[in-house]
């Protein structure tokens, strides 16, 4: 079945500097990808749509200057949190659309900012 | 009123148990229902998916859908422990996913 990847894991970074995450689609082309966000005991925020080739949509509230996404092949979509803060911290799920309206999902990355 | 609707929990059986999940959603252009499962820091695993109404049968598992009631269902028979993990029903209608909060199941040996 289709996999997508997602690195790394898991991460600690310091207060101020910036993080990249990565998703990879394995064996199959996304040319549009989603990354949610969750808090502890809670649901999946969508927090924007990316797009191979193009600009990322992002959801109502969500600052795109500090969550910038790139998506430069059918199989690569990266999330980088810019000057990230002890806020940020949080899990980060990508996904991919396979098949009819189904989204398979990475393993998460959880991001500690000290 | 929210789109979602589930209750979040937690739900703690017995092993063996049979296991009800509900979630009412209010927006009728939703076409496909699913259902994912959870473990605790790792990305959601789809375990159902059905666009009709009437039940879906996979195992110990059984997706059932009523329209025109808004409201959606997952069984689970023989519960394990290993059934242990949160349970979030998913809608789609056009583009985007809506997911529910989650509900976070325990199945005790």
């Amino acid at each position: 079945g289709a996999v997508v990847s997602q690195h790394p894991s898991w991460v600690i970074c310091k207060s101020g500097t910036s993080v990249k995450i990565e998703c990879r689609s394995l064996d199959f082309q996304a040319t549009t990808m989603f990354w949610y966000r969750q808090f502890p005991k809670q649901s999946l925020m969508l927090m924007a749509t990316s797009n191979e080739g193009s600009k990322a949509t992002y959801e109502q509230g969500v600052e795109k200057d500090k969550f910038l996404i790139n998506h430069a092949s059918l199989t690569l979509s990266t999330l980088t949190v810019t000057s990230a803060h002890p806020e940020d911290s949080s899990f980060y799920i990508c996904s991919a659309r396979t098949g009819e309206n189904v989204l398979t999902f990475g393993a998460g990355s959880r991001l500690t900012v000290l | 009123q929210k789109e979602v609707e589930q209750d979040p929990g937690p739900l703690s059986v017995p092993e063996g148990a049979i296991v009800s999940l509900n979630c009412t959603y209010s927006n009728s252009a939703f076409q496909y229902f699913m259902w994912y499962r959870q473990y605790s820091r790792k990305g959601p695993e789809l375990l159902m998916y059905t666009y009709s109404s009437g039940n879906k049968e996979d195992g110990r598992f059984t997706a059932q859908v009523d329209k025109s009631s808004k409201y959606i269902s997952l069984f689970i028979r023989d519960s394990q422990p290993s059934d242990s993990a949160t349970y979030l029903c998913a809608f789609t209608g056009g583009f985007k996913t809506i997911f529910g909060a989650g509900t976070r199941l325990f199945v005790k040996a």
